[in-house]
Parts: C-alpha cells; structure tokens; sequence
C-alpha cells in the first residue's frame, strides 16, 4: 500500500527567506502523480503544484518548486521568497490510476507560519 | 465557472444522532470525493462518486455512506455518531483530464457532543 510521509508537522519561516518541506513516499508504481496542495487558515485547499513521475524534470510555479527524486521516492516542496500569505498547511499527496479510477493519498501536513 | 460549494459548513450534532453532508461540484465534474481531515491524521480518504456510483472506498465503517446524484451532487450520510467523528468533511470535485487535479470545498466542520 501506498504511504505519504511529511515528517516536519510545523515550520517557521521570515518574510523573504527560503524554505524547503519534506514529503516521502512508499509506492511500487512507476507511472503516477505527486501533488502539493495548500490550505490556508479558514480557507479552502488549493494546489499548489503537481509532478508527473514520468517527468525528469522538477516543476516550477512561480516562486513554488519541488525537488523530485523518483530513486528516493522525495517530493519536497521550495518556496522562495516567502510571503505572509504563503502561512497555511501545506498537504503532499500521491495518485495514481488504478482499475479504471484514481486513488489519492495524502500526508498529515506541514503547519507553515511565515513571520513578518 | 462557480467552484465546489457545501452545505452547510458548520454543524453540532450529539451522539448517535446521524447527519447529512451535502457537496455540489464545479459544472461539468463528475467525479466527487470525500474525505475527513482531522488534526494529526491528515486528510482520510472516505469514498469516491462517478456517475451516480462508488469507484472507490476508503477504510471507514459502514456508518459513512455517500450517494451522487444525476446533476453529480453529492451527499455523504453519518448514522449513530460517535466522538471521534468531530471533523472537518471535505469534498472535492475532478474533471476528466489525465492528471485528476482535485478542486476541494470550503468543508463542513462537524462536531459531535
């Protein structure tokens, strides 16, 4: 079974500065999705960015980028000059298709508070 | 284009009351999930509609129950509540391309007494 770790339950960054969240996960397949998804305080989830494991190359949004190792099954997540708003829960998730539908797995999150 | 809306978003209920979840998703999706998000445990996946049926089903006894109806609203049904079933209901809404993005709700934040 698939699993989705995010080891760092809360982390604290100033305004301007870079930080990095850590995302693992367990799976046997070779084709599937990884997601970072966003929660703001009282506000409802938005992704932040996705990864096709099919693709070398690490996607970027913006000020988003991940560090996508398939070997060592990490997914972590850069944000470059933090903002006040980028303060929320950030989800790492796997999914994959199988059986004719997909299967979403998430991590317990990672409290992010960016400090003025 | 509206995004997925739910209702209602707060409720209190008592124990072994049962409750009613209601999620309408963006137009033109037709798969609805459902999960519960709890401190510390993450988002729990509870089932998955396509269509009017269930594709999908998580680890969640027999007392969650959800149905999809024709227009692809979605409602997730909680009999004999329990404690342990304060939570917030998230739904979420997918299209049809490759990638599934999911497009979450505002939640319903449910706790039980």
């Amino acid at each position: 079974a698939q699993t989705v770790t995010q080891s760092q339950p809360e982390m604290s960054v100033q305004e301007a500065e870079t930080v990095t969240l850590s995302c693992t996960y367990d799976t046997s397949e070779s084709n599937y999705y990884l997601f970072w998804y966003k929660q703001p305080p009282s506000r409802q989830m938005i992704l932040v960015i996705r990864q096709e494991a099919y693709k070398q190359q690490n996607a970027t949004e913006n000020r988003f980028s991940v560090n996508f190792q398939k070997a060592a099954k990490s997914f972590s997540l850069k944000i470059s000059d933090s903002q006040l708003g980028d303060t929320a829960m950030y989800f790492c998730a796997f999914m994959k298709w199988t059986s004719g539908t997909y299967k979403y797995i998430f991590g317990t999150g990672t409290r992010l508070k960016v400090l003025a | 284009k509206a995004g997925v809306t739910q209702t209602p978003r707060y409720l209190i209920k008592t124990r072994g009351q049962q409750v009613t979840l209601s999620c309408s998703p963006i137009s033109g999706h037709r798969s609805v999930s459902w999960y519960q998000q709890t401190p510390g445990q993450g988002l729990q996946f509870l089932f998955e509609y396509f269509s009017e049926t269930q594709r999908n089903k998580g680890n969640f006894p027999g007392r969650f129950s959800g149905r999809q109806f024709s227009n692809s609203r979605s409602e997730m049904n909680v009999s004999t509540l329990e404690l342990g079933d304060s939570a917030l209901y998230l739904c979420a809404s997918s299209g049809t391309s490759g990638n599934n993005e999911q497009f979450f709700g505002p939640g319903t934040r449910l706790t039980v007494l």
